[in-house]
């Protein structure tokens, strides 16, 4: 399967605090990208690594990529009730898109 | 039938023109959602419809833009007065809503190139 898996699959923090998810994949890949969706919403892009990139970062989150190990991680930083969500990541091949299941993060305020 | 069937796979148009892009879903699938894609970027979330009607319209990115969806089955987004802008991969996906995100199936797109 193309399909990323992630985990935890659910994650519970205090506000302020660190989330970290972590996804695993086993084909090559263009791309990795996150995405975040809240209950009954579209998914929001988040972020895009490039195959060739190992690290990098918007606003308070990071993405790593390690191609070796076939692992993407996504760590949110001092997070907040607002990032209460879920969290994917995606492998697009072509017009496809595999998405992990998913980590659901609950921030407690 | 048995994929998410999209037409046109692909639209060139001039500047100024109206386009009509279509959406046939998997047959069964209640949620239907819009997304773009410009080169080399991540999808861009337009509008996600739940049998006909559109809880969330907040992707649309201007008043040009517009989707509708009848029967619960095939969904057509309109972009009017097209700008150059609004050239990219256009996909729709449909899903159980018991499936999730994990569950989408996308269509193969339409690529619009506005000229």
């Amino acid at each position: 399967s193309q399909q990323g898996e992630e985990d935890p699959q659910a994650l519970s923090i205090q506000e302020g605090e660190n989330a970290t998810m972590n996804c695993s994949y086993k084909t090559s890949i263009n791309n990795l990208q996150w995405y975040r969706q809240n209950s009954g919403r579209g998914l929001v892009h988040l972020i895009l690594i490039r195959s060739n990139e190992r690290e990098k970062h918007s606003g308070r989150l990071r993405v790593t990529l390690d191609t070796s190990k076939k692992s993407s991680s996504l760590l949110i930083t001092a997070s907040r009730a607002a990032d209460t969500a879920s969290y994917f990541c995606a492998i697009q091949a072509g017009n496809q898109f595999y998405f992990g299941t998913g980590t659901s993060l609950t921030v407690i305020p | 039938g048995a994929g998410v069937s999209q037409s046109p796979s692909n639209k060139v148009t001039e500047k100024g023109k109206d386009v009509e892009l279509r959406c046939d879903p998997i047959s069964g699938h209640t949620a239907l959602y819009w997304y773009r894609q410009s080169l080399g970027q991540g999808l861009e979330f337009l509008i996600y419809f739940q049998g006909n009607s559109a809880p969330d319209k907040s992707g649309l990115p201007s008043d040009r833009f517009s989707a509708e969806r009848t029967g619960g089955s095939v969904s057509t987004l309109t972009i009017q007065r097209t700008q150059q802008e609004d050239s990219a991969v256009y996909l729709c996906a449909s899903s159980s809503p018991l499936t999730g995100v994990g569950g989408y199936t996308f269509g193969s797109g339409t690529r619009l190139t506005v000229v």
